[in-house]
């Protein structure tokens, strides 16, 4: 039993490259989301699902893009890197009652 | 936007020494979330506290969810090096989370 698995693990991307985090689980969670983690800024909710085939926008979802089209994978998606999205990102999910985070993903963007 | 504040940022102490973070919403709460972060790590569920005035205590853990349910603290009894790390509250808002912005913890031995 993996729980929530995220990849990749550590990333540097250059200003203006495009790439996707894949956030997968196994514990038949309905509920899935992405925060970033920043220091002194707490974790802060990118976009969230509430059910395959749902995505709803979070506290700073700017510059991020996000699809459920399984209910055990949550991609995160980067259109055009900035260095201000260099970041720890980790993703949870939940039946509801406490959240399960993944190991998080360190992103450099350069 | 709902904020969930907590007090102290950072709190280092003596082994055997207590230690209380505080939280505070803007908003009342439905429940609120407690989450532990070891250094280097990811956020780990400790509890939920769900009625106004809940207490629950989980060996030298006690959480405490406030009156109006807009406020909680943990505390830890005769803290030890293993305690090390960042203590997040969260509120829940509707179908999410909404973190607080941690209180680091250091424990000298």
């Amino acid at each position: 039993n993996a729980g929530v698995t995220q990849t990749p693990k550590f990333r540097v991307l250059k200003t203006g490259q495009s790439m996707t985090l894949l956030c997968a689980q196994d514990m038949n969670h309905e509920y899935m989301y992405w925060y970033r983690q920043d220091p002194g800024m707490g974790l802060r909710l990118i976009h969230y699902s509430v059910g395959e085939g749902t995505t709803a926008k979070g506290e700073v979802p700017d510059g991020y893009n996000v699809s459920r089209l399984k209910k055990q994978n949550f991609l995160l998606g980067l259109e055009s890197a900035a260095p201000s999205q260099t970041s720890v990102y980790f993703c949870a999910s939940s039946l509801g009652y406490g959240y399960t985070f993944g190991s998080g993903t360190r992103l450099t963007v350069v | 936007g709902q904020q969930v504040m907590q007090i102290p940022q950072y709190q280092h102490v003596q082994e055997g020494e207590d230690f209380t973070t505080y939280c505070n919403s803007s908003t009342t709460l439905s429940n609120i979330q407690w989450y532990k972060q070891r250094p280097g790590g990811h956020p780990v569920f400790l509890i939920q506290l769900v009625k106004s005035g809940e207490v629950k205590k989980q060996k030298r853990l006690t959480f405490q969810f406030g009156e109006a349910k807009k406020n909680s603290s943990l505390h830890i009894t005769a803290t030890q090096t293993t305690d090390v790390g960042t203590y997040f509250c969260a509120g829940y808002n509707t179908d999410k989370l909404i973190f607080g912005t941690g209180t680091r913890l250091q424990v000298f031995p």
